[in-house]
């Protein structure tokens, strides 16, 4: 079935450090996006990136469509930055099947 | 408004109780969703809205559990003869028109707890 799996589940890391999350994902995409769950639960939007590479401050995306991935940088990561990180994609579908998502504690 | 809003915010009732979750969208977004985030199942579909339409109900769980959507706006899911396992946080979002190419935008979510 439809997959969308990310790497690593946790991560830790101290203020200041860069960090890279994976999304992959079993077939084709039309829609690609990338959320923060924040300590209160809210979905923030990052990225709507079904291909191609975005940036929005410390916070990039890169998605490689024929390869079935995509990654998530975190540059110069701060406190603020702690929670969890969901990659979700369509499938031919108006669905949006959610990744296990990666948890990232950053200390200071 | 500004975003999506849901309420309430938080709630808890007992088992075998009826719950009434209600969702308002972005204004002017004809695409309405409601997703489920719980331990074991991490982020999951339940329905999605196209105005007043639900085209694909295929994300509710149990006939206990149904949604409407009025006026192209307001939504309500409900969940009768809740159980404990309907503990969870759920999520409304909205699009602008809908497709598998719009961005979703989700508000803040109702945290269930059923005792």
């Amino acid at each position: 079935g439809i997959q969308v799996e990310q790497s690593p589940p946790d991560l830790i890391l101290q203020e200041g450090a860069n960090s890279t999350l994976r999304c992959n994902f079993s077939d084709s995409v039309n829609n690609l996006q990338w959320f923060h769950q924040n300590p209160w639960g809210q979905l923030i939007n990052l990225f709507y990136i079904p291909s191609g590479t975005k940036q929005n401050g410390r916070l990039s995306a890169t998605t490689v469509a024929t390869e079935r991935y995509s990654l998530l940088y975190i540059s110069s990561s701060q406190t603020t930055d702690s929670g969890v990180y969901f990659c979700a994609a369509n499938f031919n579908t108006d669905k949006l099947i959610f990744g296990t998502g990666t948890r990232l504690q950053v200390f200071p | 408004g500004a975003g999506v809003s849901q309420s309430p915010s938080n709630k808890v009732t007992e088992k075998g109780k009826d719950v009434e979750l209600r969702c308002d969208p972005i204004s002017g977004h004809t695409a309405l969703y409601w997703y489920r985030q719980s331990l074991g199942q991490g982020l999951e579909f339940l329905i999605y809205f196209q105005g007043n339409s639900a085209p694909d109900k295929s994300g509710l769980p149990s006939d206990r559990f149904s949604a409407e959507r009025t006026g192209g706006s307001v939504s309500t899911l409900t969940i009768q003869r809740t159980q404990q396992e309907d503990s969870a946080v759920y999520l409304c979002a909205s699009s602008s028109s809908g497709g598998a190419y719009e961005t979703q935008y989700f508000g803040p979510g109702t945290r269930l707890l059923v005792l």
